[in-house]
This record gives structure tokens, C-alpha cells and sequence, in this order.
């Protein structure tokens, strides 16, 4: 089973400021199978980046998605008050299927 | 637009039963696979199952093999969990997603999840 190591746990960013989340997986991912969601309080999960860098239908363009093999960030270029949230990384170039334990990214 | 719409959860006591359901409009039901995830009180998101299309794959996390079955019926456009001999540690929001590409299990689309207790 792939382990996704999130980090850090908790970012506290202002608005506007660049916020660089990182995903590792404790094997390669296979062809790259790395998809990011976003998650506000008492609601669902929301896709927002698959294939470890192709953005989500209607997604802004400030959100970004790089990496490869086993190191993977999420890039969100410059925050707006909606984008403090919590993000998951998850891979499904193996199986089972796994996803990270989370980043917050809270307002400072 | 896209919509899922969880139901069935509730609050069942240790060793019962239970079974999710999730009405999907919006798109051609039968050309996607489709999942059930979960979400424990303030804990991570963890896969339950998904099915193929036409129902002939279906997979499982080991947490639910043997007690959990998901199933479709592509003329209700509906997906089902049936979850038996619960446990305690199943307490969660439960999700309905859709899979985004066959064979590349993603999820696009989630419903708003239904809230599964088990406690006695």
C-alpha cells in the first residue's frame, strides 16, 4: 500500500500570500495518478487538480499541480478568503487506493 | 449539472444493518463507474468501494470485505451500499462520488455524504 506523508499539517498563510503544499508517497506513483481535493468545513470534498497537474473543470488557474514519481505539491498562487480549506492528495496509479491525511490551510 | 444525492444513514446499534443510497442526475449514469467514501468525525477521507459501470467489478477496502456490498441499477440511475454487522469504528460520513475516468479512479463529482452512528 502507497502512503501519502502530507505536510505540513497546518499552514497559516494571509490572503494573497503563495501557498506550497506537499504531498510524498512511500513508493512511486505510477504514471503519475495524483489527484488534490479541497475541503471547507461541513462540506464534500471538491476535485481540483488530477494527473498530478491538470486542473478540474472550473477551476481557477491560481490552484496548480506539480510533481512526479514520489514528491508532489499543490500550488495556490495567491489566496482568496475561499481557499482556506483543508486539501487531501490522493493516488490511484495502484491499489487500494490511498489518500494523504491532510493540510490545513488556515488564515494567519 | 451534476448531482448526487446521498440517504439511508442513521444511527444503528453495533452488529445491525444499514444500506446507503445515492440518486444520481446530471449525466448518463451507465458510462461511469462510481464510489462510496467515507469520512470519520474529524478524521481523513478512506475509500469504501467502487463499481464498474455495468456492474461486473466491483472493489473493497479491507475494512469493509465481507460486510459491505455495493451494487447499481443503471435503470434508477441509483448506487447503493449495503453495510452489514457494523462497528463502531464505521461511524462516518458516508459519500457517493463519481469516478472520473475508467480506469483511473479519481472522483469528479461528490454528493453532501450521509452521517452513518453506530453505537449502542
Amino acid at each position: 500500500e502507497i502512503v501519502l506523508t502530507q505536510s505540513p499539517g497546518t499552514l497559516s498563510l494571509s490572503p494573497g500570500e503563495r501557498s506550497t503544499l506537499s504531498c510524498r508517497a512511500s513508493q512511486s506513483v505510477s504514471s503519475n495518478y495524483l489527484a488534490w481535493y479541497q475541503q471547507k468545513p461541513g462540506q464534500a470534498p471538491r476535485l481540483l487538480i488530477y494527473g498530478a497537474s491538470s486542473r478540474a473543470t472550473g477551476i481557477p488557474d491560481r490552484f496548480s499541480g506539480s510533481g512526479s514519481g514520489t514528491d508532489f505539491t499543490l500550488t495556490i498562487s495567491r489566496l482568496e478568503p475561499e481557499d482556506f480549506a483543508v486539501y487531501y492528495c490522493q493516488q490511484y496509479g495502484s491499489s487500494p487506493l490511498t489518500f494523504g491525511g491532510g493540510t490545513k490551510v488556515e488564515i494567519k | 449539472q451534476v448531482q448526487l444525492v446521498e440517504s439511508g444513514g442513521g444511527l444503528v446499534k453495533p452488529g445491525g444493518s444499514l444500506r446507503l443510497s445515492c440518486a444520481a442526475s446530471g449525466f448518463t449514469f451507465s458510462d461511469y463507474y462510481m464510489s462510496w467514501i467515507r469520512q470519520a468525525p474529524g478524521k481523513g477521507l478512506e475509500l469504501v468501494s467502487y463499481i464498474s459501470s455495468s456492474s461486473s467489478y466491483a472493489n473493497y477496502a479491507d475494512s469493509g470485505k465481507g460486510r459491505f456490498t455495493i451494487s447499481r441499477d443503471n435503470a434508477k440511475n441509483s448506487l447503493y451500499l449495503q453495510m452489514n454487522s457494523l462497528r463502531a469504528e464505521d461511524t462516518a460520513v458516508y459519500y457517493c462520488a463519481r469516478v472520473g475516468w475508467v480506469a483511473a479512479v479519481f472522483f469528479d463529482y461528490w454528493g453532501q455524504g450521509t452521517l452513518v452512528s453506530v453505537s449502542s
